[in-house]
């Protein structure tokens, strides 16, 4: 079983839809908790992040962490053709990791006009 | 501030040559990563550094080699290049102090084997 799963979709959505993005990890030791976003031929950067259990929001994104359950979520509220990229969450354990990042495959997503 | 900096943006190399690639950031952090990223496959850690002169393995490490004699600069070097090492290259860089665990990714370097 790998540490973190991700579903590669792709998800394609209409413009203005809600976008649910998730993944869901084996390793109870995670604290950090990050989705990066990557469009095409780029490198990724961080969109979100969250520290421990709880909800994050930042403009049409939320980020939410469910520890009991080991399962995070991106939701995108409002999806515009912008937002079409690939999104993987990577996740970390409180320290002695030397910064070292578990990534999710990542989830490619089209938003239609 | 030019951030994370990859040189070449794209490479074709033929089986058995040589060749390094270049990475360097201007942000002074202490924490530098080497990935590739193939189709489906997701980011794979090659190597890391926690500081200079300090390296160490990733998860795919054989068939590459790094240095980092200073701060800023983190090469990745390919010896006897092999079709398998077709793939996107990122490097990244990281503070030490960040409470985010961030990394800043550089724009990557395609690389062809054939």
């Amino acid at each position: 079983q790998k540490e973190v799963e991700q579903d590669p979709g792709p998800l394609s959505v209409p413009e203005g839809a809600i976008v649910s993005l998730n993944c869901t990890y084996s390793n109870s030791a995670f604290q950090y908790f990050m989705w990066y976003r990557q469009y095409s031929r780029k490198g990724p950067e961080l969109l979100m992040y969250t520290y421990s259990s709880g909800n994050k929001e930042d403009g049409r994104f939320t980020a939410q962490v469910d520890k009991s359950s080991k399962y995070i979520s991106l939701f995108i509220r409002d999806s515009q053709p912008s937002d079409s990229a690939t999104y993987l969450c990577a996740m970390t354990p409180r320290a002695g990791n030397n910064r070292k990042l578990i990534w999710g495959l990542g989830t490619s997503l089209a938003v239609n006009p | 501030n030019a951030g994370v900096t990859q040189t070449p943006k794209f490479r074709i190399l033929k089986i058995g040559q040589s060749m390094t690639l270049q990475c360097a950031q201007d942000m002074n952090h202490n924490y530098m990563y080497w990935y590739r990223q193939d189709p489906g496959m997701g980011l794979k850690l090659i190597y890391y550094s926690v500081g200079a002169g300090i390296t160490d393995k990733g998860e795919v490490p054989n068939g590459y080699n790094v240095s980092r004699s200073t701060t800023e600069d983190f090469p990745l070097r390919l010896e006897l290049a092999a079709p398998s090492q077709t793939s996107v290259y990122f490097c990244a860089s990281g503070s030490r102090t960040s409470g985010s665990s961030e990394q800043f990714f550089g724009p990557g370097t395609r690389l062809t084997v054939l």
